[in-house]
């Protein structure tokens, strides 16, 4: 089972939006809605931003949201702030036999 | 919030066990949910290691599964990782996390496992 595909890093500036992209296939992405995305800063635990494509966790800002096109499932952040450099993962739960496939990571910068 | 808190040995030998257990602090394991656990190499991504239902049910990753065994005894909510035959490779941040229902809203603070001799 292959891991989802994320861009190795994101830039913008404070204010500004961006999109992390996270391509998989018709047997994760494409066939479930159980897509999730997590925020990592060094040395700490992931926390869950977003749960089954576009649901924000608990406490978490408005200024992240989530959807899904196809095999295709992305992550915005808008408003982009200081303390939104981090790690950021998307996973899947897939129809394989591995249960969830996680992203390749994208490291967002804010400039 | 359930709180999860990973403990054990945090250098294991070559060729030996790794075994971690992951306690979980005013909640009991009984209430539902499957519960996980993952593991980061330095420097790399995550990894889904197998979950565990409190009633034994589990699931493993097929790279992984000749290798672990993950048990839970619910009389102290806790649920253990056994990985055999380690190697440098297991080296790795261990996590352990409870599953929502296809997301894990709740993780441990993580422990580093070195597989050194």
């Amino acid at each position: 089972q292959s891991a989802l595909t994320q861009p190795a890093s994101v830039s913008g500036s404070p204010g500004q939006s961006i999109t992390i992209s996270c391509t998989g296939t018709s047997g994760d992405i494409g066939r479930y809605d159980y897509v999730s995305w997590y925020q990592q800063h060094p040395g700490k635990a992931p926390k869950l931003l977003i749960s089954d494509v576009n649901y924000r966790s608990s406490g978490v800002s408005v200024r992240f949201s989530g959807s899904k096109s196809g095999n295709t499932a992305s992550l915005t952040i808008s408003g982009l702030q200081a303390e939104d450099e981090a790690d950021y993962y998307c996973t899947s739960y897939t129809s394989g036999t591995v249960i969830y496939v996680f992203g390749t990571g994208t490291k967002v910068t804010v400039l | 919030q359930v709180q999860l808190q990973e403990s054990g040995p945090g250098l294991v030998r070559p060729s030996e066990t790794l075994s971690l257990t992951c306690t979980l602090s005013d909640y009991s394991i009984t209430n539902g949910y499957y519960w996980v656990w993952f593991r980061q190499p330095p420097g790399k991504g995550l990894e889904w290691i197998g979950s565990i239902y409190h009633s034994g049910n589990t699931f493993y990753n097929p790279s992984l599964r000749s290798r672990i065994t993950i048990s839970v005894d619910t009389s102290r909510s806790q649920f253990s990782l056994e990985l055999s035959s380690v190697t440098a490779a297991d080296t790795a941040v261990y996590y352990c996390a409870k599953d929502q229902g296809f997301s894990f809203d709740s993780w441990g603070q993580g422990t580093l496992v070195t597989v050194s001799s």
